[in-house]
């Protein structure tokens, strides 16, 4: 089954802890890209990919890391994390950087509290 | 200039009703509308999208109609069901390859039996 796939669903953890959250995918999408969903403000971009190595910024960056060194993975790193990064993440991916042809495949999220 | 604003923020509807959420945006190069659904706990899925090049476009229920001159679009659910209850997003991109999708700030649905 085409999927993207999130780890942890959930995930609580205390300011200052560097935390790890990863995606993988099994469409050989070159395009992957973090999102946070947060009430009112909808899906705001955090980090996205078009390829191995090919990262860059989104709308909301800071205090986030990415890395792409293989296509399928694309893990998101809080390296210091704060409570106002308390949100939901989804990854997503697609065949292109805009999903025109098949749209963006998500993962199922993963609903990150920093106390 | 590069927002996409959605509206509702939140709807009810009777089931068998007719739901309508709008969007608007202000860049005139985005080519490309599509819409979300997001149901609880899972991620944002594709439902339905148009390009300007037509002015309607409909998938069994689901209904996309878009105004190039006023430079809105909006989805309407025709005999609404309790399943429809989701989040809906409707986005928009451009086809620059430096360009990216931008969300709207959704829409959360629910259908009253």
């Amino acid at each position: 089954e085409a999927q993207v796939t999130q780890n942890p669903r959930y995930l609580i953890t205390v300011t200052g802890k560097k935390l790890t959250v990863t995606c993988s995918q099994n469409m050989n999408h070159e395009y992957m890209s973090w999102y946070r969903q947060d009430p009112g403000l909808g899906l705001r971009q955090i980090y996205y990919s078009m390829n191995v190595e090919v990262t860059d910024k989104g709308d909301v960056p800071e205090g986030y890391k990415v890395s792409r060194k293989e296509k399928r993975n694309f893990p998101l790193i809080l390296e210091s994390p704060s409570p106002n990064q308390t949100s939901l993440y989804f990854c997503a991916s697609s065949s292109d950087g805009q999903g025109r042809f098949y749209g963006y495949t998500f993962g199922s999220g993963t609903r990150l509290t920093v106390v | 200039q590069q927002q996409v604003k959605q509206s509702p923020q939140s709807l009810i509807v009777q089931k068998g009703g007719i739901s309508i959420i709008n969007c608007a945006y202000e860049n005139t190069a985005f080519d490309y509308f599509p819409w979300y659904q997001q149901f609880p706990g899972k991620g944002p899925a594709l439902l339905i999208a148009i390009r300007p090049d037509v002015s309607e476009k409909k998938e069994g229920r689901f209904t996309i109609s878009f105004n190039k001159s006023a430079k809105q679009f909006s989805l309407h659910i025709m005999d609404s069901q309790p399943g429809d209850s989701a989040t809906y997003f409707c986005a928009a991109s451009s086809g620059s390859s430096a360009s990216k999708i931008i969300f709207g700030s959704g829409t959360r649905l629910s259908i009253r039996p």
